[in-house]
Order: structure tokens, then sequence, then C-alpha cells
């Protein structure tokens, strides 16, 4: 089974701009959760996705949105880039999200850097 | 509050010795534990998982404790080896409502020196 797979692995973006990050998850997988990961912060929960719909969001702004397409496919977007959010964006797919047992299975990830 | 607390922040340790990682945590309702390897510029990888009635699990070279009754869990490495230099993550699952949600550490980052 191939893994789960995210692009572009690495972006160079300016303040102000947007930018779209893709996931496609491991075959069957039907939730997908995106994390944002900076060295003293560690992995920063943005949302999760299960059968195209949110499920659950963690506490950052508007600016960071996301959505599931029905192949469980996900994009997330980042709108008005700030310099912090330069930072390694991880991408999970799993069965059921967090409510089995089951482990999530990353992405490599993307690094953004913003300057 | 619902914390997850890794410690050291960081260690190095010469191949071939033993080490071990601590996770605390202050989580309730407990559901489960979960310590994931992330090596340098990959994502985090699954070793094992504790659930609430588990003391002590394996996977190979990796054994993990966990007492429910401290809120503790451990990480022991047996006779490391130059690939175990990564980053070692604790995360707790709690029940919240319907859901699960996930608290993680700031991980241990470990190297391991010929």
């Amino acid at each position: 089974k191939a893994g789960v797979t995210q692009t572009p692995r690495y972006l160079i973006k300016t303040r102000g701009q947007q930018v779209t990050l893709s996931c496609s998850p491991i075959s069957g997988h039907r939730s997908v959760s995106w994390y944002q990961q900076t060295p003293g912060q560690g992995l920063q929960f943005l949302f999760e996705y299960f059968s195209e719909t949110q499920r659950n969001k963690g506490n950052f702004p508007g600016r960071f949105s996301g959505r599931q397409f029905s192949n469980s496919r996900s994009e997330m977007n980042v709108s008005t880039l700030e310099l912090g959010d330069s930072a390694l964006y991880l991408c999970a797919s799993s069965l059921w999200g967090n409510n089995d047992n089951s482990p999530l299975h990353f992405g490599n990830g993307t690094r953004l850097t913003v300057t | 509050k619902n914390q997850v607390e890794q410690s050291p922040q960081s260690l190095i340790i010469l191949e071939g010795k033993n080490c071990t990682l601590q996770c605390n945590y202050t989580v309730s309702p407990f559901s489960n534990l979960r310590w994931y390897k992330q090596d340098t510029g990959r994502g985090p990888v699954s070793l094992t998982i504790m659930t609430f009635s588990e003391n002590t699990k394996s996977n190979g070279r990796y054994t993990a404790t966990l007492d429910a009754d401290t809120k503790q869990s451990s990480l022991h490495i047996t006779a490391s080896q130059l690939s175990d230099s990564a980053s070692y993550i604790c995360v707790v699952s709690f029940n919240a409502g319907n859901n699960r949600k996930l608290i993680w550490g700031l991980g241990t980052s470990l190297a391991v020196n010929p």
C-alpha cells in the first residue's frame, strides 16, 4: 500500500501571499488530519476531515482552511501568509480518526518558508 | 488543564548504550498513550500504543511502560543504534464528548553517536 503523499515537499512564499498544500491519504482511509510543526511548539493540530466534513478544529485563525474531496484527498489553504506561518505542515490519515486505537499515518510533510 | 510533558528535551548517548525517555501527562479521561518516532525530514511513525490496562509493551528494542496511577509512561531503548537518532514524541488520547482528542508532547531529541 502506498503511504501518505504530500505535495509539494518544499515551498517558499512571500508575506501576504496564499498557499495550497495537498495530501493523498492511504487508500481506504477516510480521516485526514493536518498539523503544523515548529521547533518550539511541537505538533499543533489544525483540523480533521472525515468523509468530506470537518470533524474537529484546532485553535488556528480563519486564514487556515481545508477541505476533503470524495476520494478522501485533502487540501489545506493558508491565506495572507505571515512570517510565523513558516513551519513543517504534516498530514496524517487513519481509518476512523481518533475514535479508535488505530495509529495516525503521517506523510513527510511540506516545508513552508515565508519570507 | 490537559498537558503532556516529556523529558529530557534532548539526549546524547553512545551507540550500544540503553536509554529511557519519560512522558508525564495530566490528561483526563484517559483513553490511550502512543509513542511516535520522527526521523529528521520525515513524518512521525507509530512505535507502540498503551491502553489503560497495559503496563508494558515491546516492539523490538523499544519497550514502553505505563503507570496509569501516576500518569507516567517511559520508552526504553535497548542496545541503541545510529538509526535510533530521532525525535520521540508521546501523545495522549482522551475522550471529549463523542470524539477523542490528542494532546502531543514536544518530544525528546535523541542523538546516538558512534
